[in-house]
């Protein structure tokens, strides 16, 4: 079974400037969480989506920050513009309506912000 | 008191050593705890469900103590191979909060 699928892997970008990540989550999950990771800090959740419904964007800054997950499948969080603050790795995970908790993640994009 | 909390190490252990990592959680209801592995520039994998008392695996042993709200992970024979950041996560609504890690390095 293929994992989470995500990419770019590694995104270097001057600040201000707009960026974007895809994810593909694991076939079947509903369920698909963006997070970020700083260095050294555990995963934060930036958004949860329950199909194609925004169901917890709390955490999501959302001046410059948006997510979307058209026809419930694959997803895309977008940064526009980008500051220094916002270099870290974003994260994407999936997990199936059955069993909510176990989630699974994909290798993440690296986003280095000059 | 930080919803999630892990000692950061790192811990240095010998290899076939025993060793043992705690993480206190604040939300007294949580009825389920994950440990995940992340390995250097890795994304976490999932390494252990905890929805009882406990779960064992292998050399991997997770335990539960509600009472004092926490919970641990045991490594039995460690391997060079278990060098690693354990990150101890506890639900929060639908999603995950995370500790910050623990890291743990065997040496030969």
């Amino acid at each position: 079974e293929a994992g989470v699928v995500q990419s770019p892997r590694y995104k270097i970008i001057e600040k201000k400037q707009p960026v974007a990540f895809w994810c593909n989550p694991i076939s079947g999950h509903n369920t698909l969480y963006w997070y970020r990771q700083n260095l050294g800090q555990g995963p934060e959740l930036l958004i949860r989506y329950e199909n194609e419904e925004a169901v917890d964007d709390s955490q999501l800054p959302k001046d410059r920050f948006s997510a979307e997950r058209l026809k419930g499948v694959d997803s895309t969080l977008k940064i526009q513009p980008a500051e220094l603050g916002d270099s870290a790795v974003y994260l994407c995970a999936s997990s199936s309506q059955r069993v909510d908790y176990e989630q699974y993640f994909g290798p993440g994009t690296r986003l280095t912000v000059t | 008191r930080k919803e999630v909390e892990q000692d950061p190490g790192p811990f240095n252990v010998p290899e076939g050593a025993t060793v043992a990592f705690n993480c206190t959680y604040s939300n007294s209801a949580s009825q389920s705890f994950f440990w995940y592995r992340q390995d250097c520039r890795k994304e976490p994998k999932l390494l252990m469900s905890v929805y009882s008392s406990g779960n064992e695996d292998g050399r991997f042993t997770a335990q539960l103590n509600r009472a004092s709200q926490y919970i641990s992970l045991l490594i039995r024979d460690s391997k060079l191979s278990d060098s690693a950041t354990y990150l101890c996560a506890v639900p929060s609504g639908y999603a995950l909060n995370f500790g910050k890690g623990t890291s743990l390095l065997v040496t030969p």
